[in-house]
């Protein structure tokens, strides 16, 4: 099947900081990436949709200006967490959809603690 | 999600009896059903999918059915085993996005 990659796997910051997630289509080319936040013992939350060469959509109640998108290429996505706080601590997953069939592929996830 | 309701959320069997977990969706227009098995702290994985012109789909232990008029589908698993237990997530497509159920915690008892 295809692969997704992510980078890091965790980060742990300090509150005020800003960090920088990927996601990486490694074996096929994606024009759209998606990214979920999951929270402990919770469902996976849609943030955002991902679009090569235009601007990310982000669902209701995300902050476009805290989490922000980009989509450089088509086999990358990055997820920028700005100025994090604690209650930005979660289990952020990105996912690639074959356009084929549908099926997503998804990236191994990132744990971000913000201390 | 919003758009995807999951019961129940947790479900405890006794090793070898069945399971099944139902979700109901309200968009007509989603077309792709799949189910996640998500270990802890890992990635979901896909464990079977069922789109929208067929009403079953089984793969060895597990089935899919999905009822299109009352918009609901549901994963069924028998002979159910230990390492069976995860949390199982029901997703609904619509419109090239995911909306993912709120999470079954499936408890196989040996």
């Amino acid at each position: 099947g295809a692969v997704v990659s992510q980078h890091p796997s965790r980060v742990i910051c300090k509150s005020g900081t800003s960090v920088k997630i990927e996601c990486r289509s490694l074996d096929f080319q994606a024009t759209t990436m998606f990214w979920y936040r999951q929270f402990p013992k919770q469902s996976l939350m849609l943030m955002a949709t991902s679009n090569e060469g235009s601007k990310a959509t982000y669902e209701q109640g995300v902050e476009k200006d805290k989490f922000l998108i980009n989509h450089a290429s088509l086999t990358l996505s990055t997820l920028t967490v700005t100025s994090a706080h604690p209650e930005d601590s979660s289990f952020y997953i990105c996912s690639a959809p074959r356009t084929l069939n549908n099926e997503q592929f998804f990236g191994p996830g990132t744990r971000l603690t913000v201390l | 999600g919003e758009n995807v309701e999951q019961h129940p959320s947790t479900l405890s069997v006794q090793e070898g009896d069945s399971a099944v977990i139902k979700c109901t969706y309200s968009d007509s227009a989603s077309n792709y059903f799949p189910w996640y098995k998500q270990e802890l702290g890992k990635r979901p994985q896909l464990i079977i999918d069922i789109r929208s012109n067929v009403g079953e789909k089984k793969d060895q232990r597990i089935a899919v059915t999905l009822n299109k008029t009352a918009k609901h589908f549901s994963l069924h698993i028998t002979e159910t085993q230990p390492e069976d237990s995860a949390v199982y997530f029901c997703a609904e497509n619509n419109f090239n996005k995911f909306y993912f159920g709120s999470g079954t915690k499936l408890n196989v008892k040996p």
